[in-house]
């Protein structure tokens, strides 16, 4: 699982509610990833990381921001959690020059709010 | 989007036999991985095929990837009952300098002994 956790692994919240789900790694990997996995959909890019500071929207980024201010720490933040941000969110990281290489997942964190 | 789709949904079969599952995707790619995830778990990365590849072998795994068509299958041989569970596809356009990867929607395998 190349070191990867994801705190913390369950949330309940409320609608309204700001969260942050954080996502560290010891590998050093440059790339790192927040997906968010709802049944029908596989799983989807939230935002991206290309670097410390350097950061991106993925597919579904509407209402959620990410932070990464160190190389090992990814932060997810729901500012105003809604129902429909109820997931499975995952992290995954990637090492760094590897285009044609694999994507390392952490174990998840389920979010459900009320 | 360029969102794979898998089929079968699910697919349920027995200890020993072979399981196919298939993926399309809808517009060009640089490589092709497939995924696996446990129960509760996140995903596992199981192989990759380039572009340029038609068919890849790691283990008891074969997948073959097919550009005119858009498609590729994943086939396990005498499958066991540690082998279910759901199996993604995921393409990455690679025209982006760096990996982004789009899932497919996942194949649920059951194996019973």
């Amino acid at each position: 699982d190349a070191g990867i956790t994801q705190s913390p692994r369950h949330k309940v919240t409320e609608t309204g509610t700001p969260v942050t789900l954080r996502c560290h790694q010891t590998e050093n990997h440059r790339y790192m990833y927040w997906y968010r996995q709802d049944p029908g959909h596989g799983l989807r890019l939230i935002h991206y990381s290309y670097g410390v500071k350097d950061t991106d929207k993925g597919e579904v980024s509407d209402g959620y921001s990410v932070s990464r201010s160190k190389t090992e720490d990814f932060l997810l933040t729901l500012e105003s959690a809604t129902s429909s941000q109820t997931s499975v969110y995952f992290c995954a990281t990637l090492p760094p020059g590897a285009l044609t290489d694999t994507q390392y997942f952490g174990p998840g964190t389920r979010l459900t709010v009320l | 989007s360029q969102q794979g789709e898998e089929d079968p949904q699910a697919l349920s079969i027995q200890e020993g036999e072979n399981a196919t599952m298939n993926c399309s995707y809808k517009t060009s790619i640089n490589n092709l991985q497939w995924y696996r995830q446990n129960s509760g778990r996140g995903l596992v990365h199981l192989i990759l095929i380039r572009s340029n590849e038609r068919e890849k072998h790691s283990g008891r795994l074969r997948v073959t990837l097919d550009t005119s068509k858009k498609s590729s299958s994943l086939l396990i041989t005498a499958s066991r009952a540690a082998d279910t569970a759901s199996y993604f596809c995921a393409t990455d356009s690679g025209n982006t300098g760096f990996q982004k990867l789009v899932f497919g929607t996942g194949t649920r395998l059951l194996v019973s002994p």
